[in-house]
């Protein structure tokens, strides 16, 4: 157990919805990152929050957003879905900003997209 | 352009041989070098890291990776693989650059299999 928490685990969604991903990073940590990990992506980074701002953006969508709170939970918008969208979602969390401090993900948020 | 080459996409294994997984990076610049394990189900775990000095890094459960500058690899190795071991293995970078902080960069992956 990573210390980091996703929900929900599972989320299964039509086209053209909206849907939120939480994510709670480990007690102490500031960073929050979100990746997808899909069949034809691979996993590819998204975007990164250090203390509620903006530090690293991805290949990111712009049907896409995300936001940490003061409390340092994080969540990923994702609207207009799409078929393609369909992805496991990962969160992972850090003390500090840069490369040179692990991230530890959580175990992924699975959405369906039918 | 930027890229994390994994080779191989599956390799099997039996248990008790050595395995050596290969990945090659093409950067600008020396990269932050990484490589994960993700178990069945479960979410990446890091097994060990190169950012400079020694070249041959020791990590977790065993494994060690060895850093070729001439080569622009970072391959990964653990003399004898327990049925544990099997999952699938990321390699991954990432630049210290003020606009890519916390920026990784993965392969594809190479998914391992143990046969006893």
């Amino acid at each position: 157990d990573s210390g980091v928490t996703q929900t929900p685990k599972h989320l299964i969604t039509a086209t053209g919805q909206r849907v939120t991903l939480r994510c709670s990073p480990r007690s102490g940590d500031l960073s929050v990152y979100w990746y997808q990990q899909s069949l034809d992506q691979g996993l590819q980074f998204l975007i990164q929050y250090y203390n509620g701002e903006e530090r690293a953006k991805g290949n990111i969508l712009e049907r896409f957003s995300a936001q940490q709170f003061p409390d340092l939970h994080s969540e990923l918008n994702l609207s207009s879905l799409e078929l393609g969208d369909s992805a496991l979602y990962f969160c992972a969390s850090s003390v500090g900003v840069g490369l040179s401090y692990e991230q530890y993900f959580g175990p992924g948020t699975r959405l369906t997209v039918t | 352009a930027q890229s994390v080459t994994q080779p191989d996409i599956h390799i099997t294994v039996s248990e008790g041989a050595s395995l050596e997984l290969r990945c090659n990076y093409s950067y600008g610049a020396t990269p932050y070098l990484f490589w994960y394990v993700q178990s069945p189900g479960q979410g990446l775990q890091l097994l060990l890291k190169y950012f400079s000095g020694d070249t041959l890094v020791q990590g977790i459960k065993g494994f060690e990776a060895e850093f070729k500058r001439s080569q622009s690899s970072f391959n990964l190795r653990k003399p004898s693989v327990h049925w544990s071991d099997a999952a699938e293995y990321f390699c991954a970078v990432g630049a210290v650059t003020t606009d890519s902080w916390g920026k990784l960069q993965f392969g594809a992956g190479t998914q391992v299999v143990v046969t006893p």
